[in-house]
């Protein structure tokens, strides 16, 4: 039971690239997020779904765009980078039907430079 | 939408004594409190909960207590040691099987010394 990957785990991108992070989680959770976290701000909701094939726009989407073709997967993606969007980025998921537990469990972060 | 403050962003105490950080929410409709500890370098994890329907909930060293009235719950630490030195973040969110989307405070860096 690996509970929530991320891949990559460090990624340095030039301005204007573009890129995938990959979240993976095995826990069967409906629910699955994409933060982003930057000194002094806390955890900023980007994107989240409530199920496959659904998506939608947390707090500061602008920029990213997400998909959740499969159930245990949900990726976000920057189309063209930009130095403002040099952060550290975790997915989390949550919430499996019929059992109270609320809460969301963190992949481990990428740590995304750009340049 | 939801806007959480969280206070101190920085507390030093010494080992042993216990430590107390403070958050105020704005949604009223809000009524899913979580406490997630943050180690450098780590992902967070949460460390206690607690639903509107409660208003104090207790963990071994750790508790949590709300005030629906007032708009704003706390993390008490008790009897503190060097490995509770993180960052601790709280969150607010509204249970309402539309994702239960956590909004999150700004983060207290706790520092416990010998």
């Amino acid at each position: 039971n690996a509970g929530v990957t991320q891949t990559p785990k460090f990624r340095v991108l030039k301005t204007g690239q573009s890129m995938t992070l990959l979240c993976a989680q095995d826990m069967n959770h409906e629910y699955m997020y994409w933060y982003r976290q930057d000194p002094g701000m806390g955890l900023r909701l980007i994107h989240y779904s409530v199920g496959e094939g659904t998506t939608a726009k947390g707090e500061v989407p602008d920029g990213y765009n997400v998909s959740r073709l499969k159930k245990q997967n949900f990726l976000l993606g920057l189309e063209s980078a930009a130095p403002s969007q040099t952060s550290v980025y975790f997915c989390a998921s949550s919430y499996q039907p019929g059992r109270p537990y609320n809460e969301q469990f963190f992949g481990p972060g990428t740590r995304l430079t750009v340049l | 939408g939801e806007n959480v403050e969280q206070h101190p962003s920085t507390l030093s105490v010494q080992e042993g004594d216990s430590a107390v950080i403070k958050c105020t929410y704005s949604d009223s409709a809000s009524n899913y409190f979580p406490w997630y500890k943050q180690e450098l370098g780590k992902r967070p994890q949460l460390i206690i909960d607690i639903r509107s329907n409660v208003g104090e909930k207790k963990d071994q060293r750790i508790a949590v207590t709300l005030n629906k009235t007032a708009k704003h719950f706390s993390l008490h630490i008790t009897e503190t040691q060097p490995e509770d030195s993180a960052v601790y973040f709280c969150a607010a969110a509204i249970l309402t099987g539309g994702g239960n989307k956590l909004t999150f405070g700004t983060g207290t860096q706790l520092k416990v010394e010998l």
